[in-house]
């Protein structure tokens, strides 16, 4: 049990650049979780994979950001055309069974300049 | 809808002292579970201690109790013998019945002193 990994850990961009995340899950878990958290708030949820299924999108997920879990392990989040409130830490989490507890990665930190 | 309050932006505690950090919730579901996460400054989310509506009995694990009001529609966290690790922001969340998503407080800024 390596724990979920995120990647990059920090990641700097100039607005109306495309960026993209990944989310390594713990390798039994078969949900999937990505949520934003802006300084001093906790997080709000994105959106939440089971396997590769990808079956609740936040309204806070707009048009300019998409998910995939094409295999059903790891995920990644895009952004495109950035924009400065995209700014934030975005946390991957991800679970054995929907009732169970979630792990969380390091998450990325995002700036947009 | 569903709600997670804490009421307690921050706190000081001395060292070696319980403290209760409070977490109030608010859902028309039947089942949920409440959870809380420790957020050190490194920004890490690590699980603590979970709580399923069902459950009679206060989850406990380690230093970390939780004392489930269900009638009152508290969760609050107790840590005894604080130690100086235990600085960081915790985090109160719940899990509802309808969804698997989990909604989360604004934290409780926990500061041990020495």
């Amino acid at each position: 049990d390596t724990g979920v990994s995120q990647d990059p850990r920090h990641k700097i961009t100039k607005r109306g650049q495309n960026v993209t995340f990944r989310c390594d899950p713990i390798s039994e878990h078969n949900r999937l979780y990505w949520y934003r958290q802006t300084l001093g708030q906790g997080p709000e949820f994105l959106t939440y994979f089971q396997n590769e299924a990808q079956l609740e999108k936040s309204r806070l997920l707009s048009d300019r950001f998409s998910a995939e879990r094409p295999k059903g392990s790891f995920s990644t989040l895009e952004i495109q055309r950035t924009e400065q409130g995209d700014s934030a830490m975005y946390l991957c989490a991800s679970s054995r069974g929907p009732v169970n507890e979630q792990f969380f990665g390091p998450g990325t930190r995002l700036t947009v300049l | 809808a569903q709600k997670i309050t804490q009421t307690q932006p921050g706190m000081f505690v001395q060292e070696k002292e319980a403290v209760t950090l409070d977490c109030t919730y608010d859902t028309s579901d039947q089942s949920y579970g409440l959870f809380w996460y420790k957020q050190p400054s490194s920004g890490e989310m690590i699980f603590l201690i979970y709580q399923g509506s069902y459950d009679e009995q206060n989850a406990t694990e380690g230093r970390y109790s939780l004392n489930f009001q269900k009638a009152r529609k508290s969760a609050n966290l107790v840590i005894s013998a604080s130690q100086l690790g235990d600085s960081a922001m915790y985090f109160c969340a719940m899990r509802g019945d309808s969804n698997y998503q989990l909604i989360w407080g604004a934290g409780t800024k926990l500061i041990i002193k020495p």
